[in-house]
């Protein structure tokens, strides 16, 4: 299995409401990644998972909470976004923390109203 | 703090070979230089990945020089399925802190 699944594929929320989005793998790799991508822009980082801890934050505003529940498990808590935050964002997954492979989502399409 | 750029476009036919070149000036030392294709509505999809000199693989090639500043990736005999857009990934270390970086991507239209 070299899948990446994400749910939901696409959601929409308002500035007030708290969403969740889910990733998961199955393929034992040990570092899990979100990324943010604009349209006609490239994937930005925005946190990297080592061996389940949090090992990059790029400097995310603090209304994006991830978590790593087990070493399959990625979520991105959602909180009091903005309209800007409205985005393509991807999950991935790697055999370790290094920029090699990294096994992609689809993603989920979010839309801030 | 130097971008990692691309050329914005390319228009190739069917049958030819594309060269998508990626310029990383601030390549971290020790990191390696992977490539990758998306097509819309999609994550993006590893084609490739080396540290110096070229690598191949049943898909493309990969041509880094000695200086490791720049990449080039090769796809042969494009397909009309090829089209998409492809962006290289480096590691860099602007200012000391490690960063993942992705080029500024190129979108490759295969024509028929």
């Amino acid at each position: 299995d070299t899948e990446v699944t994400q749910t939901p594929k696409h959601l929409v929320m308002g500035m007030t409401n708290k969403k969740s989005l889910k990733c998961e793998q199955h393929m034992g790799h040990r570092a899990m990644y979100w990324y943010k991508q604009k349209a006609k822009k490239p994937p930005e980082l925005m946190f990297v998972y080592s061996y389940e801890k949090l090992s990059i934050n790029e400097s995310v505003p603090s209304r994006f909470s991830p978590e790593c529940p087990n070493s399959s498990l990625l979520n991105l808590h959602l909180h009091a976004l903005q309209p800007e935050d409205s985005a393509l964002y991807l999950c991935a997954s790697s055999q370790d923390g290094q920029v090699r492979e990294q096994y992609f989502g689809p993603g989920t399409r979010l839309t801030v109203t | 703090l130097a971008k990692t750029t691309q050329p914005i476009s390319m228009d190739s036919y069917e049958g030819q070979e594309v060269n998508i070149t990626c310029s990383h000036n601030n390549i971290a030392t020790n990191d390696y230089i992977t490539w990758y294709q998306q097509f819309p509505s999609q994550g993006p999809r590893f084609i490739i990945q080396g540290y110096k000199t070229k690598v191949t693989n049943e898909v493309a090639s990969l041509f880094i020089p000695a200086d490791r500043k720049s990449s080039t990736l090769s796809l042969p005999r494009v397909s009309l399925s090829d089209t998409a857009v492809y962006y290289c990934l480096v590691g860099e270390r602007p200012s000391g802190t490690y960063k993942y970086i992705f080029g500024t991507g190129t979108r490759l239209k295969v024509l028929a």
